[in-house]
């Protein structure tokens, strides 16, 4: 069964950064590609950041380009996210989110999902 | 960078009723890459769609996805009471992976 255990949110004020971590098991972890996907209170979905399986190629959309940073150790089975520069507007509920195909490539859909960590930037 | 916009914003129909979601994306979409999936309250997200009308494992046949270029639908032919939620639709196959606004779908 695949587990997505995401962790390292909490209260940060703005302007300060956080790494966030998560722990996958029960798949061939860096056979995949991994996301992270973000929902702030209330609101839709927002794609955040992408990674191959090699971590070769890294995708980031627009509001995290040059802030956040996404890396993954296939020894360990973690994929990161540091964020820096944060804003009040990246406060979110962030979830890891694993890619479907086996090739590693980053271009699939998502087809499991953590339960989120949550991210609150506020003085 | 696909922007893509779902209609209607909220649906409300009844248990027993067709619901039908629409997803249309800013530019063509390539080679059919549109997911959908559902978010309960409280819930992480699910895939219920992908190639834009394969079903993901275990997902009911009353959920079917249709579309390609431009313009997208999920279907749910008749509304169970667990089919209430609210639906995203997502692109991807290129460097970013945008999500639609969603669609709520609640009880009349």
């Amino acid at each position: 069964e695949v587990q997505l255990l995401e962790s390292g949110g909490g209260l940060v004020q703005p302007g300060g950064s956080l790494r966030l971590s998560c722990a996958a098991s029960g798949f061939t972890f860096s056979s995949y590609a991994m996301s992270w996907v973000r929902q702030a209170p209330g609101k839709g979905l927002e794609w955040v950041s992408g990674i191959s399986g090699s971590a070769g190629s890294t995708y980031y959309a627009d509001s995290a380009k040059g802030r956040f940073t996404i890396s993954r150790d296939n020894f360990k089975n973690t994929l990161h996210l540091q964020m820096n520069s944060l804003r009040a507007e990246d406060t979110a509920l962030y979830y890891c989110v694993k890619v479907a195909d086996s090739s590693g490539y980053w271009g699939y859909h998502f087809d499991n999902w953590g339960q989120g960590t949550l991210v609150t930037v506020s003085s | 960078e696909i922007v893509l916009t779902q209609s209607p914003g909220t649906l409300s129909l009844s248990p027993g009723e067709r619901a039908t979601l629409s997803c249309r994306a800013g530019q063509n979409v390539s080679g059919k890459n549109l997911a959908w999936y559902q978010q309960k309250p409280g819930q992480a997200p699910r895939l219920l769609i992908y190639g834009a009308s394969s079903r993901a494992t275990g997902i009911p046949d009353r959920f079917s996805g249709s579309g390609s270029g431009t313009d997208f639908t999920l279907t749910i032919s008749r509304l169970e009471p667990e089919d209430f939620a609210v639906y995203y639709c997502q692109q991807y196959g290129s460097s970013l992976a945008p999500f639609g606004g969603g669609t709520k779908v609640e009880i009349k």
